[in-house]
């Protein structure tokens, strides 16, 4: 079963309106961070916004936000005020603890296309 | 700070030749990783190392070894390449698992392998 889950494999959104990229998770831990990539043509992977399973706000950076669901395992971005540098393909990732050890699990991606 | 780099950029490979990526690390990190991206798929974890001499498998580690015999450097192996090796390969690298919960990885530009 999929651990990360992307629903929409590309999105439009025109520019200066807001978009919302989709992404539920699965886990039985308690503790456990969820993490938003951008990753522009370019292909480097850039760090967005970070959401801890026990923080209580919704994490913000900037034009950025993580919609955050415990209850429903939905960690979407919101994407504020679209640039047409905003277009990309954005990961939504999570990372899990376990004895000895953690692992960071990656979707499969959400490619957003600005329009002028 | 150059930040995460990886050698090379680019690489074309034929069946059963050997080749090493290189990945450097400017900000005395003590985690590095390297992954592959995949279209569809995100990105999966080979290998990983928590500190200077010290290894560990990630969730696709067969065909892949690594070594990370100085703490800035974390290196690929593909001993015999298969075309399904053909992929994309980032390094990234962290500052410790104390901080797992909030701790980003940074990620270098990736190296797109081809094995034909």
């Amino acid at each position: 079963a999929q651990k990360i889950t992307q629903t929409q494999p590309g999105m439009f959104v025109q520019e200066k309106e807001a978009v919302t990229l989709d992404c539920t998770y699965d886990t039985s831990d308690q503790s456990y961070g969820l993490f938003w990539y951008k990753q522009p043509s370019s292909g480097e992977m850039i760090f967005l916004i970070y959401q801890g399973s026990y923080d209580e706000q919704n994490a913000t950076e900037g034009r950025y936000s993580l919609n955050f669901q415990k209850a429903r395992k939905s960690a979407n971005l919101v994407i504020s005020a679209s640039q047409l540098g905003d277009s990309a393909m954005y990961f939504c990732a999570m990372r899990e603890f376990y004895t000895g050890g953690f692992k960071t699990i990656f979707g499969a991606g959400t490619r957003l296309f600005v329009k002028a | 700070n150059a930040g995460v780099t990886q050698t090379p950029k680019f690489r074309v490979l034929k069946t059963g030749q050997s080749m090493t990526l290189l990945c450097a690390q400017d900000m005395n990190h003590e985690y590095m990783y390297w992954y592959r991206q995949d279209p569809g798929m995100g990105l999966r974890l080979i290998h990983y190392s928590v500190g200077e001499g010290t290894t560990a498998k990630g969730e696709v580690p067969d065909g892949y070894n690594v070594s990370r015999l100085k703490k800035q450097n974390f290196l690929l192996g593909l001993e015999s390449a298969a075309p399904s090796q053909t992929s994309v390969y980032f390094c990234a690298s962290s500052t410790s698992l104390v901080a797992a919960s909030t701790d980003t990885q940074y990620f270098g530009p990736g190296t797109r392998l081809t094995v034909l």
